[in-house]
């Protein structure tokens, strides 16, 4: 089944703890992206990847880390995790992204992540 | 950067309704996207739609790429098209970021 997977789905963690959040991908996707969802705030993009080894900020990217070693797996990293970023988390998925991004996204089913 | 407004934000239907969902945004975008958040959370992609018209079933999507706006139809409402909906696009404001809109909110009484 054609898919986005995302690891763990609900997460809770001390403050300072550095964490990874886990998504991959099955349907050889180039494109790969991560959205927190809060209350008030919506949907916003922290990071996103063209391709491997290629990736950039998206609107909120300070505290996170990402990195794009191989097409199918793109990690979230919380280098030392702050009550603020406790939120909703969603990665997304594409054939293409950018000018020549003429496809819907796949999204997984989310984590949820509560820092204490 | 890119403003995304979706109207209304919340809207209640008797089943069997029918209701139009509004998307504005503020510059030419290279995709746009319509999507259902059901009350689970999960996202489900409902439409890639930058221009034209599509149809999948009792769900329909129009873009005005000129005029800068998306409608989403959704006829003869059912309890399970209750959710958040939420339209995305694509600009270039220093790099292809996805913007969402703030969603429209559908409660359908049975």
């Amino acid at each position: 089944e054609a898919q986005v997977t995302q690891n763990p789905r609900y997460l809770i963690t001390v403050t300072g703890k550095k964490l990874t959040v886990t998504c991959s991908q099955n349907m050889n996707h180039e494109y790969m992206s991560w959205y927190r969802q809060d209350p008030g705030l919506g949907l916003r993009q922290i990071y996103y990847s063209m391709n491997v080894e290629v990736t950039d900020k998206g609107d909120v990217p300070e505290g996170y880390k990402v990195s794009r070693k191989e097409k199918r797996n793109f990690p979230l990293i919380l280098e030392s995790p702050s009550p603020n970023q406790t939120s909703l988390y969603f990665c997304a998925s594409s054939p293409r992204g950018g000018r020549i991004s003429n496809y819907g996204y796949t999204f997984g089913s989310g984590t949820r992540l509560t820092v204490v | 950067g890119i403003q995304v407004e979706q109207s209304p934000p919340d809207l209640i239907l008797q089943e069997g309704a029918n209701s139009t969902l509004r998307c504005n945004f503020s510059d030419s975008v290279n995709n746009l996207q319509w999507f259902h958040q059901n009350p689970w959370g999960q996202l489900i992609n409902l439409f890639y739609i930058p221009s034209g018209t599509k149809q999948n079933g009792r769900l329909s999507a129009t873009t005005v790429a000129t005029e800068r706006y998306s409608l989403l139809y959704i006829s003869s409402s059912q309890t399970t098209d209750s959710g958040v909906y939420f339209c995305a696009v694509v600009g270039y404001t220093g790099g292809f970021k996805t913007i969402f809109g703030a969603g429209t909110r559908l409660f359908v009484k049975a």
